[in-house]
C-alpha cells in the first residue's frame, strides 16, 4: 500500500521554466511534508518542508503548495536551472512514539535542458 | 555527508552469505533509520531505532535485522542474502521526533 503517491515519474523542463512535481497522501495523521533532492551517487538531502498549518512555503526558487482538504502537496521550482537536474522525493510523516518515520514517494527524475 | 558515515560504500556478496552494513554518526542524534532505494519504489523503511537497544520494524523488514548498542552506531544485517536484496541502502539520522532526516551517502549492495 503506497501511502504517498508522486507524479510525474520523470520531467523535462527548459532552462528558466517552472518545474512542478505533485504528491498525494492518504493518511490524515500525517503532519510533516518534506521534499528531498538527490544527485547521482549521493544520499537524499532535505530541500524544503511544510506543516499543514500553512498553505504555502517559499525558500528561494523552491515553493511548496499544500492543500489539506485534497490531501495534496506540490513542489514548484521557479526559473529552473541545469543544476536542478536531480531526483526529487516527496515524503510525509506523523508523530509517533517511535519517531517521525518518513514515508516517501517513488521519486521524480527532473532534467533541465539548456 | 557531514556527521554520518556508511560502510562499506560498495559490496558484492554471494547468495546465502550474511552481510552487515554499518552506519556511524557523530551528531549524537537519537533516531536512526535504514532505508533501501529501488527504481520505481523510492525509499522504503527497513528498520529504525529511537534509542540504544530500542529498535522496530519498518515496511520491508523481512530478511533483515538491526542492532544499536551505542548511540553512534546502527548496524543492518542480512542474515542470508538473496538476490532480491540487491539495492542501495541508506542510513538516516534525525535529532527530534518531528524533524528532517540527514542521509548518509549509501551502500550499493549486489547479491550474486
Amino acid at each position: 500500500q503506497q501511502q504517498v503517491k508522486q507524479s510525474p515519474q520523470s520531467l523535462i523542463v527548459q532552462k528558466g521554466g517552472i518545474s512542478i512535481i505533485n504528491c498525494a497522501y492518504e493518511n490524515t495523521a500525517f503532519d510533516y511534508f518534506p521534499w528531498y533532492q538527490q544527485f547521482p551517487g549521493k544520499g537524499p538531502a532535505l530541500l524544503i518542508a511544510i506543516r499543514p498549518d500553512v498553505s504555502e512555503k517559499k525558500e528561494g526558487r523552491f515553493t511548496i503548495s499544500f492543500n489539506k482538504s485534497a490531501k495534496q502537496f506540490s513542489l514548484h521550482i521557479m526559473d529552473s536551472q541545469p543544476g536542478d537536474s536531480a531526483t526529487y522525493f516527496c515524503a510525509a510523516s506523523g508523530l509517533t512514539g517511535g519517531g517521525n518515520k518518513l514515508t516517501f514517494g517513488t521519486g521524480t527524475q527532473l532534467k533541465v535542458e539548456l | 555527508d557531514a556527521g554520518i558515515t556508511q560502510s562499506p560504500r560498495h559490496k558484492v556478496t554471494e547468495t546465502g552469505t550474511p552481510v552487515t552494513l554499518r552506519c556511524h554518526q557523530t551528531e549524537n542524534h537519537r533516531y536512526m533509520y535504514w532505508y533501501r532505494q529501488d527504481p520505481g519504489h523510492g525509499l522504503r523503511l527497513i528498520h529504525y531505532s529511537y534509542g540504544v537497544k530500542d529498535t522496530d520494524k519498518g515496511e520491508v523488514s523481512d530478511g533483515y535485522s538491526v542492532s544499536r548498542s551505542k548511540t553512534e552506531d546502527f548496524l543492518l544485517t542480512l542474515e542470508s542474502a538473496t538476490s532480491s536484496q540487491t539495492s542501495v541502502y541508506f542510513c538516516a539520522i534525525s535529532e527530534s521526533v518531528s524533524g528532517g532526516y540527514t542521509f548518509g551517502s549509501g551502500t550499493r549492495l549486489t547479491v550474486v
